[in-house]
């Protein structure tokens, strides 16, 4: 079992609420994702940062913002929600990057209404 | 562009019988090659890696196989049991700088009683 937690696991919030999603990991990894995953679909790389102070945009736009001050911990943040993000929103982290393992958090699902 | 293509896109098999799961892959170069697996709700774990080197590697009842000269891998389950109920996801790392990986859509596995 990995050491990487997310929460809250279930969130429903109304239009315009700025919201943060909280993803830790206690594996000492330098790496650290956030995936964006509608049921039944693909994974979809939003952010990813490479270590502290690091944050790149991943694969798939979003409105999002990440940061990265502490090695442990990489939240997300959404500044005014729209019904548009409903979705399920997955941390990873990985010791450094390229070979090395995704390990994945539980997952936070998100509704928007 | 890279892409990872699974199927079947869904399968239905009863407890104890043995299926296999294929995934096609784009991409290039490449690095590797992960199976994950996701149950509902949760974050993918990873079941097996495979480098351009290994054509075959077992995980207990899990055995994935590489052709990397047709670019494509299967992911064999033998005697399953109602707990392999789940997504089973193709992942796929390009040997670039950025080390990106690229999601095939998964297999949704239902095994019944």
């Amino acid at each position: 079992e990995a050491d990487i937690y997310q929460t809250p696991r279930y969130l429903v919030i109304g239009t315009g609420k700025k919201i943060t999603l909280e993803c830790s990991q206690t594996m000492g990894h330098d790496k650290m994702y956030w995936y964006q995953q509608d049921p039944g679909m693909e994974l979809h790389l939003i952010h990813y940062s490479y270590g502290v102070n690091s944050t790149e945009k991943g694969d798939l736009s979003s409105e999002s913002t990440v940061s990265r001050i502490r090695t442990e911990h990489f939240p997300l943040t959404l500044e005014s929600a729209r019904p548009s993000h409903t979705s399920q929103y997955l941390c990873a982290s990985s010791l450094r990057g390229g070979e090395e393992t995704q390990y994945f958090g539980p997952g936070t699902r998100l509704l928007v209404l | 562009k890279n892409q990872v293509e699974q199927s079947p896109q869904s399968l239905i098999i009863l407890e104890g019988k043995n299926c296999t799961l294929q995934c096609n892959y784009t991409v290039s170069p490449f690095s590797n090659l992960r199976w994950y697996k996701q149950d509902t709700g949760r974050g993918p774990v990873s079941l097996t890696i495979m480098t351009f080197s290994e054509n075959t590697k077992s995980n207990g009842r899990y055995t994935a196989t590489l052709d990397a000269d047709t670019k494509q891998s299967s992911l064999h389950i033998t005697a399953s049991q109602l707990s392999d109920s789940a997504s089973y996801i193709c992942v796929v790392s390009a040997g670039n700088a950025g080390n990106m990986l690229t999601f095939g859509g998964g297999t949704r596995l239902m095994v019944k009683p």
